[in-house]
């Protein structure tokens, strides 16, 4: 079983507001990865957990915050955001023990920064 | 520095036609991954293919093949008899050896017309 879940599906939110999205995997995966896609664009790496700790954050904004709370689920807070940052964020996990394996991506959530 | 490159930004093709997808990538790294992901409308992104650099053989899947030439420095992608299940944004990734990132190439779209 491949598979990474992400809640929610779709997210519109204001500038002042604060929300979080989800990701979830159950295999055992110990690296997971977010990722920003604008349209028209291939992924943009943001940061990657390795065996739960911080391991890259690629220059990304602080309104942007990032949190493992455990080996199977990664959170991106999100505050203050600008409507530059509506995209689609998608979550990917891979199994962490050498540094070239395969990620597996989830469904994404399409953030909508009004 | 790691590069991948897509030539082709879209391509049209009728349904039952094969198709050919380009991928040339560019690393130092004699230690090196490859990789192809298919992204449908709906957004996840979905793992095809990975091969590494001191694996040459070409593989078949179905109606799906792959061409590696470290010669020419390409990891070409050739769907036969195509589908419109087959429509999507196709990227092309590289990964080296002691790196957690990947790096895409900028997407090919495929529409495979019925």
């Amino acid at each position: 079983d491949t598979e990474v879940t992400q809640t929610p599906k779709h997210l519109v939110m204001g500038m002042t507001n604060k929300k979080s999205l989800k990701c979830e995997q159950h295999m055992g995966h110990r690296a997971m990865y977010w990722y920003k896609q604008k349209a028209k664009k291939p992924p943009e790496l943001m940061f990657v957990y390795s065996y739960e700790k911080l391991s890259i954050n690629e220059s990304v904004p602080s309104r942007f915050s990032p949190e493992c709370p455990n080996s199977s689920l990664l959170n991106l807070h999100l505050h203050a955001l600008q409507p530059e940052d509506s995209a689609l964020y998608l979550c990917a996990s891979s199994q962490g023990q050498q540094l070239s394996d395969t990620q597996y991506f989830g469904p994404g959530t399409r953030l909508t920064v009004l | 520095a790691q590069k991948v490159t897509q030539a082709q930004t879209e391509i049209s093709v009728v349904e039952k036609e094969d198709v050919t997808l380009d991928c040339v990538y560019e690393t130092r790294d004699t230690t090196y991954y490859l990789f192809w992901y298919k992204q449908p409308p709906s957004g996840e992104l979905v793992f095809l293919i990975r091969r590494n650099s001191f694996d040459e053989q070409n593989e078949i899947s179905g109606r799906y093949s792959w061409n590696f030439q470290k010669s020419t420095s390409s990891f070409n992608f050739t769907i036969t008899a195509s589908q419109v299940v087959d429509s999507a944004v196709y990227f092309c990734a590289l990964s080296c050896f002691g790196n957690e990132k990947l790096t895409f190439g900028t997407g090919t779209r495929l529409t495979i017309i019925p």
